[in-house]
Order: structure tokens, then C-alpha cells, then sequence
């Protein structure tokens, strides 16, 4: 069965450093999502893509975030410089529909987890 | 604005006891009704999900319904097992391009 694939899976960075984070989504996904997820907290979206199109980056703090989906398959995502309250797990999540229907299940990587020191 | 409220947790139970999670959600217009679960380490799952109101959605002996007039996506399952321990999304998706998560509720099933 096709995964969401992520990388890295772990990451340790001083604050003021930059870190980026890869997704390769399922084969055929035209969308692709970023969320971070707080510990005890549910993900709370960072930016979505349709094909190689943001479409919704309301969330993101565009002073140091920032993301691309040149070809409109694979994604980085960076930070720079990353602060303290960064640290999170960054979730990567893909869907195959491109009209952004109610009923699309979302597929979600393995995510990566990020501490800032 | 939208939102999902979620019981909070951790929820502890003996395995084979009745599991219930509570969900209700605050939303515009007609949404599609999610369970994730996410075990330790690991991302999301897709547990089940209803598209309508009524529709029950059912999975490794998990079910919820969708209940418009309560706006509420409750979990319940049988008779739990040590592997059912994780936590647990109710999450609901706008049409559009926008999924409200709750904020999780961490069960934990004792043999």
C-alpha cells in the first residue's frame, strides 16, 4: 500500500538555525498538506497545495516559514530561524482530490519531529 | 467559527470494557465527519468517517454516527483491547479546503 513519506524523522537544531523538512506524498495526490502538531494538541494546519498551487497559507508564519511544491509533487517545508516554540511534530498529509470535496480522506506521513534548544 | 470539542482524556479502561468518546462540532454548512487515530510515534489513521447525517461509519469494531441535530460524531466501540491504545481525533472537513481537528483523547486500555 502507497505511504505519505517523510524526512527527516527526527531533528535537533539550536534556535536561529534554518531546518527543512521533505514529504513525498502518494503517487497521484494532487493535494498536499502541512500541520503541526503541538504535543497534547490536535494538527492545526500550516499550508495546503493543489498541485503545485498554495491555496490556503493562512496559518503560516510567513516571516520564517516557508514552503514549495515546485512540480506540484513532492514538498519542503522550512523554518528560518527557528525559534523555541517551534518544537513540534510537522505532519505531512496528502489526498487525491483537487476540488477540495468534504469527503476526501486525508492520508498523513510518519512526521517529523522537531526540537529547538 | 469552526470548531470540535472532544471529552478530554486520558481515558483508562480494562480491555473489554465499553468504550464511548464524545465529539460534538461547531461548523458552516454540511461537513464530512472524521475519526483519526495515532498510535505512539507513528502519524494519523483514518479510523472511519460519515458523509451524511445518519450514515454510521464502522471500522475494527469502532462506530460513530453522524447526528446533525445534535452535531455530534460519537465513538464508541464493544469491548476494548490493549492494541486500541492511542489517541484519538474527531475532525470534521469543510467544503473547500479546510480540516478542523479536535484536540485529541488519549486512551489507555489495561490488561
Amino acid at each position: 500500500e502507497a505511504e505519505v513519506a517523510q524526512s527527516p524523522r527526527y531533528k535537533i537544531t539550536e534556535k536561529s538555525q534554518a531546518v527543512a523538512f521533505w514529504c513525498d506524498p502518494i503517487s497521484g495526490h494532487a493535494t498536499l498538506y502541512w500541520y503541526r502538531q503541538i504535543l497534547g494538541q490536535g494538527p492545526e494546519l500550516l499550508v495546503q497545495f493543489q498541485d503545485e498551487s498554495v491555496v490556503d497559507d493562512s496559518q503560516l508564519p510567513k516571516d520564517r516559514f516557508s514552503a514549495e511544491r515546485l512540480k506540484g509533487v513532492d514538498s519542503t517545508l522550512k523554518i528560518q530561524p527557528a525559534e523555541l516554540g517551534d518544537s513540534a511534530m510537522y505532519l505531512c498529509a496528502s489526498s487525491r482530490n483537487s476540488q477540495g470535496a468534504p469527503q476526501e480522506t486525508q492520508y498523513f506521513g510518519p512526521g517529523t519531529r522537531l526540537l529547538v534548544l | 467559527g469552526n470548531s470540535v470539542t472532544q471529552m478530554e482524556g486520558p481515558v483508562t479502561l480494562s480491555e473489554e470494557a465499553f468504550l464511548t468518546i464524545n465529539c460534538t462540532y461547531t461548523a458552516t454548512g454540511y461537513p464530512s465527519l472524521f475519526w483519526y487515530v495515532q498510535y505512539p510515534g507513528e502519524g494519523l489513521q483514518l479510523l472511519l468517517k460519515a458523509t451524511k447525517a445518519d450514515d454510521k461509519g464502522s471500522n475494527k469494531g469502532f462506530e460513530a454516527t453522524y447526528r446533525k441535530e445534535t452535531t455530534s460524531f460519537h465513538l464508541e466501540k464493544g469491548s476494548v483491547q490493549v492494541s486500541d491504545s492511542a489517541v484519538y481525533f474527531c475532525a470534521f472537513h469543510t467544503g473547500g479546503f479546510k480540516t478542523i481537528f479536535g484536540a485529541g483523547t488519549r486512551l489507555f486500555v489495561k490488561a
